[in-house]
């Protein structure tokens, strides 16, 4: 079965490094998201992208996020000058063409983000 | 009030138990609705999806949804120790959403 694969599982920064978190989206998906989740919290929406740019963002996606599409197959996600409150798991998610039966998100299995 | 609520748990049923999840919602315009399972450090596995009201049966899983209360539920049914895990609803408001909004999921124990 296809899946959205993430890398790296686990990584821990220092504040105010830059990380940058990859995802390989299923290959016939013409959307990508990302999401966080803070431990012990909720999923929360960061950002969608669609046919090479942002479609919609949510307050907490601020200046120090930015995405990107690279190439045709990896999906990044930058975090510029990290914070103590960035630490989260974050998801990678991509969906296909919304015309076909709906189906919801495939998530990939997320980056654990750390930073000390 | 949060726009969707669901009771945290821990929930623990015995073995062979019927499951009973729930979520309520604020969002009038809300009309596909999901249930997730997300194991321990892993990401979120779609289980159901369901447009507008009604149910939706797959195997031991039944999805309801009841939009003139707004609320949904998840059954599932001869509850097994691998179906532990945090049982995440989520919804929108079209099939072109951007993004869905989720619920804080319940967190479920099957004991064998």
């Amino acid at each position: 079965e296809p899946e959205v694969t993430q890398t790296p599982s686990h990584q821990v920064t220092q504040m105010g490094q830059e990380v940058i978190l990859r995802c390989v989206p299923i290959s016939n998906h013409l959307y990508f998201y990302w999401y966080r989740q803070i431990l012990g919290q909720k999923v929360e929406f960061l950002v969608s992208f669609y046919n090479n740019e942002i479609s919609e963002k949510s307050e907490i996606f601020d200046d120090q996020f930015s995405v990107e599409r690279p190439d045709g197959s990896n999906f990044t996600l930058k975090i510029r000058s990290t914070k103590l409150e960035d630490s989260a798991m974050y998801f990678c998610a991509s969906r296909d063409n919304p015309d076909r039966e709906y189906h919801g998100y495939t998530f990939g299995s997320g980056t654990r983000l750390t930073v000390v | 009030q949060k726009e969707v609520e669901q009771d945290p748990g821990p929930l623990s049923v015995p073995e062979g138990a019927i499951v009973s999840l729930n979520c309520t919602y604020s969002n009038s315009a809300f009309q596909y609705f999901m249930w997730y399972r997300q194991y321990s450090r892993k990401g979120p596995e779609l289980l159901m999806y369901t447009y507008s009201s009604g149910n939706k049966e797959d195997g031991r899983f039944t999805a309801q949804v009841d939009k003139s209360s707004k609320y949904i539920s998840l059954f599932i049914r001869d509850s097994q120790p691998s179906d532990s895990a945090t049982y995440l609803c989520a919804m929108s408001a079209n099939n072109y959403g951007q993004n869905f909004v989720f619920g804080p999921g319940t967190r479920l124990s099957v004991l064998p």
